[in-house]
């Protein structure tokens, strides 16, 4: 069975802190990519990345890096010195390939709090 | 190139009333999906659209729920009866088969039955 787990339900950091949100997954499948979306507020989900199974180069966009092991089955992103306005829950998923779907198994969600 | 848009974006209704949702997808996708995603939980899905074809629907969408997508293009999600426990958020994303398979999320629809 396909899983994602985000065991982190909450963190809080001061602003100008680096955060790590963990992101554990659970396939059989050799072909699958991976997702991380954030959710503002308003309740839309934005995209941020998105990483196949055949690539584990690690990638970096600004502030946010992502970290991809499939050794460990994780797919971790970490914001570099965090910004008010990077608080939101956050959201990793996976996506198979093999059944034509690619429908997403998301984990619970990161709620990330930067304080002031 | 205009993102996805559901209306309404908020719903109020009494139980056992039915209620329907629309679902405009980026112009260019083939694919539509129905997710819904309940307080402190990540979404899930509920059915998906290849064009106008309704081709999986999850074990959540029960028979009250039913989906369409007219000629391909918009989709609409109509709950029937509705429970308490379909108080959710109902999210709607469209992807480009054959590019990359990222969907893109349409804003919701928040359902509150009372």
């Amino acid at each position: 069975a396909q899983k994602v787990t985000q065991a982190q339900t909450e963190i809080s950091v001061v602003e100008k802190e680096d955060v790590t949100l963990d992101c554990v997954y659970e396939t059989r499948d050799t072909t699958y990519y991976l997702f991380w979306y954030k959710q503002p507020p308003s309740g839309e989900l934005v995209f941020l990345i998105r990483r196949n199974s055949f690539d584990e180069q690690n990638e970096i966009s600004g502030r946010y890096s992502w970290n991809f092991q499939k050794s460990t089955s994780s797919f971790n992103f970490t914001i570099t010195a965090s910004q008010v306005v990077d608080s939101a829950v956050y959201f990793c998923a996976l996506s198979e390939f093999k059944t034509g779907t690619y429908k997403y198994i998301f984990g619970t969600g990161t709620r990330l709090k930067v304080l002031a | 190139d205009t993102g996805v848009s559901q209306n309404p974006r908020h719903k109020i209704t009494k139980r056992g009333q039915n209620v329907t949702f629309r679902c405009d997808p980026i112009s260019e996708h083939n694919r539509l999906y129905w997710y819904r995603q309940t307080l402190g939980q990540g979404p899930e899905f509920l059915t998906y659209f290849q064009n106008e074809a309704q081709l999986e629907k999850s074990r959540l969408l029960s028979d009250r729920f039913s989906a369409e997508r007219p000629k391909g293009s918009f989709s609409t999600l109509e709950i029937q009866r509705t429970e308490q426990g379909d108080s959710a958020m109902y999210l709607c994303a469209s992807s480009f088969l054959g590019r990359q398979e990222t969907q893109y999320f349409g804003p919701g629809t928040r359902l509150l039955v009372l």
